[in-house]
């Protein structure tokens, strides 16, 4: 079934270091995909998306390219603040379903705790 | 701007209480979705709905049941609340046509129960 799979975590930064976090996706055809993240205390909040290949999704220095070579969907950013700290997930809507229609379900990654200290 | 909100922030009940966590969007989005967060487990879906009065299982449907009876509002309800639901419950809510499946999220209620 359609699946996302996210790197280890958690991630401890530095400020100003270059971040990295790997998501990887098994899926039927070519579905958008996305970065959510969490900042503490809160619920999760759409970070970035891409609809189709070759897309490259960018919001708050982060950016994620959509490589269907790779079906990856790895999020970076070149220099991390304090305020970055929280948790991303990776998601991939899910494909049809019996009655034809995923009714906008998603799958999400186990996500990534970031920390970034001063 | 568009918002999705829940009844509380944090709650404790007691083991064997009947328990309702509440969720409202002012977005009138078709789909609604309620999701426990468990550390190393990621999200996982319990039950979402599609329409008024539908509803459809999850991954981890057991121990609850959820009630759509208007658009904006979304209840989940533990019958018997245990020990091994405490958790934070994230509601979810997103329009079919639109965006696709982008889905907008409430700060969530973080239930211990005791």
């Amino acid at each position: 079934g359609d699946s996302v799979t996210q790197m280890e975590g958690p991630v401890t930064l530095s400020e100003e270091a270059f971040l990295t976090i790997n998501c990887t996706y098994t899926a039927t055809g070519y579905p958008s995909l996305f970065w959510y993240v969490q900042y503490p205390g809160e619920g999760l909040q759409l970070l970035l998306k891409a609809t189709k290949a070759d897309d490259k999704g960018s919001n708050k220095g982060f950016e994620a390219t959509y490589r269907k070579e790779t079906t990856s969907f790895h999020l970076e950013k070149g220099s991390v603040q304090v305020s970055d700290s929280a948790v991303y997930f990776c998601a991939l809507p899910l494909g049809l379903g019996a009655g034809g229609t995923s009714y906008g379900k998603l799958t999400f990654g186990q996500g990534t705790i970031l920390t970034v200290h001063p | 701007d568009v918002k999705v909100t829940q009844s509380s922030r944090y709650l404790v009940k007691r083991t064997g209480e009947k328990v309702f966590l509440e969720c409202v969007q002012d977005m009138d989005h078709e789909n609604m979705f309620w999701y426990r967060q468990d550390p190393g487990l990621g999200l996982r879906l319990i039950y979402f709905s599609y329409d008024v009065k539908m509803k459809e299982k999850g991954d981890i449907p057991e121990g609850y049941s959820v009630s759509r009876e208007k658009k904006e509002r979304f209840s989940l309800i533990l019958e018997s609340a245990s020990t091994n639901q405490t958790s934070m419950y994230l509601c979810a809510s997103s329009n079919s046509p639109g965006t696709p499946n982008e889905q907008f999220f409430g700060p969530g209620t973080r239930l211990t129960v005791l």
